[in-house]
């Protein structure tokens, strides 16, 4: 069936970087986008950027700009999520989505920032 | 980045009917936002319920019908249930391709 399944929880350290997989299956996965969505804890849905599996072209809210970087990698059908230079207000949950009628999303993965 | 708002909180009777709303502060909410509402319960993903508009996925419950309505995308749900206790989320989409999430509704069925 289709599935998007990502990495396991983080705990990093301010400054530091975290990178976040999405592993598609039960598609193609060339086809369709995949959207970033994040959520602090007790807090709304934040739209943090696009890919396209196929080409690699990305877009992302300025708010990121600079700071997040999606990757793919076509071989193993996984997209990548990279968020640099973390600070305490980055802690949060963060999905992926597939585009186009957003007909599924990932579990989660909670990243954690913390001294 | 434009603004997203929805209600923070509503409460509808178990069998009664509500609608949610989405407004943009650039102006009036069109099909050509392609409004999106998202259901999530504590602790799980969000679930898509409504696409552009008022198009429904084959898991989406009959009660629930998106529109357009007074500039506003809303949300609209018939014969409320206990388990339609959530949050629902409203997305936007702008000419940037930058979509952005209303804050949510925390709908409460009592």
């Amino acid at each position: 069936q289709v599935q998007l399944v990502q990495s396991g929880a983080e705990v990093k350290k301010p400054g530091a970087s975290v990178k976040v997989s999405c592993k598609a299956s039960g598609y193609t996965f060339t086809s369709y986008h995949m959207h970033w969505v994040r959520q602090a804890p007790g807090q709304g849905l934040e739209w943090m950027g696009i890919i396209n599996p196929s080409g690699g072209s990305t877009r992302y809210t300025q708010k990121f700009q600079g700071r997040v970087t999606l990757t793919r990698d076509t071989s193993t059908r996984t997209v990548y999520m990279e968020l640099s230079s973390l600070t305490s207000e980055d802690t949060a949950v963060y999905y992926c989505a597939r585009g186009e009628q957003w007909p599924i999303w990932g579990q989660g993965t909670m990243v954690t920032v913390s001294s | 980045q434009a603004v997203v708002t929805q209600e923070p909180s509503l409460t509808v009777s178990p069998g009664g009917t509500v609608t949610l709303t989405c407004g943009s502060s650039t102006g009036a909410v069109t099909s050509g936002h392609y409004p999106y509402w998202f259901q999530q319960k504590p602790g799980q993903a969000p679930r898509t319920l409504i696409y552009d508009t008022n198009n429904k996925h084959s898991w989406t419950p009959a009660r629930f019908s998106g529109s357009l309505l007074g500039g506003k995308a809303a949300l609209t749900l018939s014969g409320a249930q206990p388990e339609d206790e959530a949050e629902y989320y409203c997305l936007l989409s702008y000419t940037d391709a930058r979509p952005v999430f209303g804050g949510g509704t925390k709908l409460t069925v009592l």
